[in-house]
């Protein structure tokens, strides 16, 4: 399996919904990452994971709370969100913190209304 | 600290044509390059990459990409552009001092005309 899989695809939330975005990878990856992308932008880092410690946070507001229960999962918990959160959050994983093997997941297209 | 930059916001080629995209970095240990591509509403896929060893990268779909030190460059190109080329293309750069982070460029936009 040489996949980075995120669900949902897509997800509409509301500013006052609580919603979970779900990575996995089974490569045996230590580093796990969260991007934000919006549109016609690159994307941006938010988080790392390192070993299932947090390693990094991009100064990502606290409506944004990550979380890697096991070396092949990592959610990322949304709480009262607001428009402009809207973007493609994408998720990737490598070896470790050596960028090898960096593989991206697809994304998963939030939408705040 | 360690930055991209795409100079070509948005590049227009006739199909069959050649492709270059230019990507410029600024980074004080050895980097290491990547190029994605990206269709409208899809993810990132990578093209090519580099760490070490021939400068010359062979990618997947006829992409290429040279790294060239002394000019702080990796370029992309492709000698006959398909209509399914167009996209926006990232150059991204890391390093294994920088905890993982893969810092992009502004991307390019590239058209392909009949």
């Amino acid at each position: 399996d040489t996949e980075v899989t995120q669900t949902p695809k897509h997800l509409v939330m509301g500013m006052t919904n609580k919603k979970s975005l779900k990575c996995e990878q089974h490569m045996g990856h230590r580093a796990m990452y969260w991007y934000k992308q919006k549109a016609k932008k690159p994307p941006e880092l938010m988080f790392v994971y390192s070993y299932e410690k947090l390693s990094i946070n991009e100064s990502v507001p606290s409506r944004f709370s990550p979380e890697c229960p096991n070396s092949s999962l990592l959610n990322l918990h949304l709480h009262a969100l607001q428009p402009e959160d809207s973007a493609l959050y994408l998720c990737a994983s490598s070896q470790n913190r050596d960028l090898y093997g960096y593989t991206f997941g697809s994304g998963t297209r939030l939408t705040v209304v | 600290a360690q930055s991209v930059t795409q100079p070509d916001i948005h590049i227009t080629v006739s199909e069959g044509a050649s492709l270059e995209l230019r990507c410029n970095y600024s980074y004080g240990a050895t980097p290491y390059l990547f190029w994605y591509v990206q269709s409208p509403g899809q993810g990132l896929q990578l093209l090519l990459k580099y760490f070490s060893g021939d400068t010359l990268v062979q990618g997947i779909k006829g992409f290429e990409a040279e790294f060239k030190r002394s000019q702080s460059s990796f370029n992309l190109r492709k000698p006959s552009v398909h209509w399914s080329d167009a996209a926006e293309y990232f150059c991204a750069v890391g390093a294994t001092d920088s905890w993982g982070k893969l810092q992009f460029g502004a991307g390019t936009q590239v058209v392909v005309t009949p």
